[in-house]
């Protein structure tokens, strides 16, 4: 079945410094693959997303590039900030299936803490 | 604009006793699904309807059972709780349009079982 792994945490930065949070899966077809954020005591937010080989997501400032030939999908920022502290997933889900069939797969996710 | 939309927000339940979730998609959106985050877990898939019919089934016990009603909101229905059943439960809505359904998820109700 479609899972994925991600860099277990938590990573801790000083703000102002470069992230990446690794994320590799295992599909079958061809997902979608999505990267979401929680903040503590809310709910999960989509924080960028990419549908096809080569595409990279971006928001806020954070990247991702669906690499098929390395089965990855990294999340990056160039600069963090404090109120980056938060728990990322990563998350996939098959593409083309209609009448409710799009149900996500998460890592384990990955609390990143960015201290001053 | 409207999000999802989930009550109650925070849940007590003792063992043994039953619990019913609510979920109210966004307007318009034709697809539920469900999903429970244990402790520390990452969310597991539980159910899903489209156009008011199960579409898809995970990792639900045989004591919990859900539907998707003609206003195209959401309840599960949880009975014989355990310990093991305190978590987060979120509820996702999202229009089907076949090849990319975004799923935007409310914001959970907070279950514990004494």
């Amino acid at each position: 079945g479609d899972s994925v792994t991600q860099m277990e945490g938590p990573v801790t930065l000083s703000e102002e410094a470069f992230l990446t949070i690794n994320c590799t899966y295992t599909a079958t077809g061809y997902p979608s693959l999505f990267w979401y954020v929680q903040y503590p005591g809310e709910g999960l937010q989509l924080l960028l997303k990419a549908t096809k080989a080569d595409d990279k997501g971006s928001n806020k400032g954070f990247e991702a590039t669906y690499r098929k030939e390395t089965t990855s999908f990294h999340l990056e920022k160039g600069s963090v900030q404090v109120s980056d502290s938060a728990v990322y997933f990563c998350a996939l889900s098959d593409r083309g299936i209609t009448g409710g069939g799009n149900k996500l797969t998460f890592g384990t996710g990955t609390q990143l803490k960015v201290e001053l | 604009a409207a999000g999802v939309i989930q009550s109650p927000r925070h849940l007590i339940k003792e063992k043994r006793e039953t619990a019913t979730l609510k979920c109210y998609p966004i307007p318009r959106h034709d697809t539920v699904y469900w999903y429970q985050q244990g402790p520390g877990q990452d969310p597991q898939f539980l159910i899903s309807f489209y156009e008011k019919m199960q579409s898809d089934k995970g990792s639900i016990p045989d004591r919990f059972s859900a539907q998707q009603f003609s206003d195209y909101h959401s309840e599960l229905n949880m009975s014989s709780l355990e310990l093991g059943d305190s978590a987060l439960y979120f509820c996702a809505s999202s229009l089907d349009r076949g090849s990319y359904n975004e799923q935007f998820f409310g914001p959970g109700t907070r279950l514990t079982v004494l």
